[in-house]
């Protein structure tokens, strides 16, 4: 079975200011991992991935995460929020090579203030 | 147009009553899912289809019947609503199992209100 932790519920910070939303992971099998952004009172969209590969991936809006594998951890980062980047970002793990069961962490809140 | 499309977007319902929520996929997936999103905001897969074969039952009430008429759309019929029923449902597609299932699409969701 696999599982997601958020470590932070709620994450408050500046325009401009760099910002990394926390992930790790447990799993027995091998994983690809994601993290989705929800904009309020809408649906899920796909921010980026990891398959296999360079541990590091970039989304197209300035957002990278970094897989390490010994620390199973996936966190987000971004050098320079705006205030556009406010939403709710999900964290979320499916095992390689299967159907795409996603199992979600319970999602962070990122709160831009100017 | 819309990827993945689910309808109402919003509804309003009565403890008791009988309701369907209706989603449709216009990408060619094979398979089809149904998420619950608690008022906390956590996501939680019910069921999953692959070419209307049901592949993934959650421990689900059996209130909830999904159905796949095909494999381009994926009913939620739900019986005897619940208070608890309330939450927002997403719909999602994804191609299938395998290396080319790396990603799924989600639609706007149904925001359910049990009264």
């Amino acid at each position: 079975a696999q599982s997601v932790t958020q470590l932070d519920s709620q994450v408050p910070v500046f325009e401009e200011a760099p910002v990394e939303l926390r992930c790790n992971y447990s799993s027995s099998v091998s994983v690809y991992l994601f993290w989705y952004v929800q904009y309020p009172n809408q649906g899920l969209q796909l921010l980026l991935k990891y398959l296999s590969g360079s541990t590091l991936v970039e989304s197209i809006n300035g957002f990278e995460a970094e897989f390490n594998k010994s620390q199973t951890s996936f966190h987000l980062r971004k050098p320079s929020v705006h205030i556009s980047d406010t939403a709710e970002y999900f964290c979320a793990v499916t095992p390689a090579g299967g159907y795409n069961k996603l199992i979600f962490g319970a999602g962070t809140r990122l709160a831009v203030h100017p | 147009d819309t990827a993945v499309s689910q309808t109402p977007k919003y509804l309003v319902t009565q403890m008791g009553n009988d309701k369907s929520i209706k989603c449709e996929q216009n990408l060619g997936h094979d398979t089809m899912y149904w998420y619950k999103q608690d008022s906390k905001k956590f996501l939680k897969i019910m069921f999953s289809y692959n070419n209307k074969e049901l592949i993934i039952n959650e421990t689900v009430p059996n209130r909830f019947s999904p159905k796949s008429p095909d494999k381009a759309h994926l009913n939620l019929h739900i019986n005897s609503l619940e208070l608890g029923d309330s939450a927002v449902y997403f719909c999602a597609s994804s191609p299938g199992a395998g290396v080319t299932n790396t990603e799924a699409f989600f639609g706007q969701g149904t925001r359910l209100t049990v009264v």
